[in-house]
């Protein structure tokens, strides 16, 4: 596609439940990164994908969350019995490539959740 | 754990002005971005820096990273409504990036 598109754009959730993030990268790109944004945390790494595999998930806060990435293109960001704390715009990115500087990383709009 | 610290949080300036936007690194850096983003949408890359000294521009924006390689400043010629945002500054961790604290620019008529 012409850029990174994730769904929903929004999304309102009970505390207890859980949710899934979609995240489609542009077409060709072998990298494919997870963030968050919060207001008190300012903008977080998450996950990091080179095709299928997750070299790097440090930034994952608890094992509640998880994500998954199949066919080299699309990614799901899990998070399980939500709470609270977790409300934040998620963002998505992707790259040609990952490890090289010179790559750039393109993000999406974002996916707003709400945890009541 | 590196960080960056981008300078001044907030800026308000009138239409027509000139503005910087600093962004210090607590290690060298190897790669440093600069993004744009509004209120609801994601980031749009502006640039990439990597070699000491550099400096890229475009259209009325200039980015420069220093010679050690641990600051950099991004620059808006005769500001307009429409460069008004958050400007965040990143820098490349292995294959992530560490953003800076932003800053939320406005620009008035």
């Amino acid at each position: 596609g012409a850029g990174v598109s994730q769904s929903p754009s929004n999304k309102v959730t009970e505390k207890g439940k859980d949710v899934e993030l979609r995240c489609d990268p542009i077409s060709g790109h072998t990298a494919l990164y997870w963030y968050r944004q919060s207001l008190g945390q300012g903008l977080e790494f998450l996950i990091y994908f080179q095709g299928n595999s997750a070299p790097d998930k440090s930034g994952l806060p608890s094992d509640r969350f998880s994500a998954e990435r199949t066919g080299g293109s699309v990614s799901t960001l899990t998070i399980q019995r939500t709470q609270q704390e977790d409300s934040a715009v998620y963002l998505c990115a992707s790259s040609l490539e990952g490890g090289l500087a010179k790559n750039i990383q393109y993000f999406g709009a974002g996916t707003r959740l709400s945890v009541l | 754990s590196q960080e960056l610290e981008q300078s001044p949080q907030s800026l308000i300036v009138q239409e027509g002005k000139n503005l910087t936007i600093n962004c210090t690194s607590s290690k060298t850096l190897y790669g440093l971005y600069w993004y744009k983003q509004k209120y609801g949408e994601g980031l749009i890359f502006l640039m990439m820096l990597q070699k000491g000294g550099e400096e890229k521009s475009h259209e009325k924006i200039t980015a420069k990273l220093d010679e050690k390689k641990q600051q950099s400043s991004l620059h808006i010629t005769a500001s307009q409504p429409s460069h008004a945002g958050i400007y965040l500054c990143g820098a490349r961790n292995y294959d992530k990036l560490i953003f800076g604290t932003g800053t939320r620019l406005q620009v008035f008529p």
